[in-house]
């Protein structure tokens, strides 16, 4: 079992551009949250995908968007990015309400 | 809102040595209460859980109890290892909720 699993693993871009990270859930999952992990602080929760739509969303502009495919893959989209976007970002699987398994995360640097 | 607490590090320790990293929250309903760790350049893990008051979570050595009246679920254990080195991330789930609600998390340094 590969787990879950994120790509690229690190990303450097500039201010305005766009940015799409990818993750593929551990297999027998359906459900992907994404979290946003600023250096030294706790992953903030972005939003939650489930049968191809956003379930819950947290405290997050419109710039950050996202999609799940057919296959429970799913990817994050940054538009306009800030430097205050430089973060690592971390893709969870889960089944249901069962405990949700981490990857190792897209590390994203804004210049 | 919901939120959790940790204690600042970093907690540095001698290898042997008792580990107690407080956790404490504020949620309204049931949450379930969880313990991530995360070593230097991966991912989260999961530690350990409790999902009910009085509830104890225990893995690899670790241990928390889930207590209600003081709203507390701090992590021990009884000798750590210079593996345990790592950001340990004490985290909620709110009722019929599906988001985290982390903590900032706690650095840990255990020297040989």
């Amino acid at each position: 079992d590969a787990g879950v699993t994120q790509s690229p693993t690190h990303l450097i871009k500039t201010r305005g551009q766009q940015v799409t990270l990818r993750c593929s859930p551990k297999s027998g999952h359906d459900t992907v949250s994404w979290y946003q992990q600023a250096l030294g602080q706790g992953p903030q929760f972005i939003f939650q995908y489930y049968e191809e739509e956003e379930r819950q969303r947290g405290n997050f502009p419109d710039r950050f968007s996202g999609h799940q495919f057919p296959n429970y893959s799913s990817e994050l989209n940054v538009n306009a990015l800030l430097l205050g976007d430089s973060a690592l970002y971390l893709c969870a699987s889960s089944s249901g309400l069962a405990e949700a398994f981490f990857g190792q995360g897209t590390r994203l640097t804004v210049v | 809102g919901n939120s959790v607490t940790q204690m600042e590090g970093p907690v540095t320790l001698s290898e042997e040595a008792f580990l107690t990293i407080n956790c404490t929250y504020t949620a309204t309903g049931y949450p379930s209460l969880f313990w991530y760790v995360q070593y230097p350049g991966e991912g989260l893990q999961l530690l350990l859980k409790a999902t009910k008051a009085d509830d104890k979570g225990s893995n690899k050595g670790f241990e928390a109890t889930y207590r209600k009246e003081t709203t507390s679920f701090h992590l021990e254990k009884g000798s750590v290892q210079v593996s345990d080195s790592a950001v340990y991330f004490c985290a909620l789930t709110e009722d019929s909720s599906y988001k985290l609600i982390f903590g900032s998390g706690t650095r840990l340094l255990v020297r040989p």
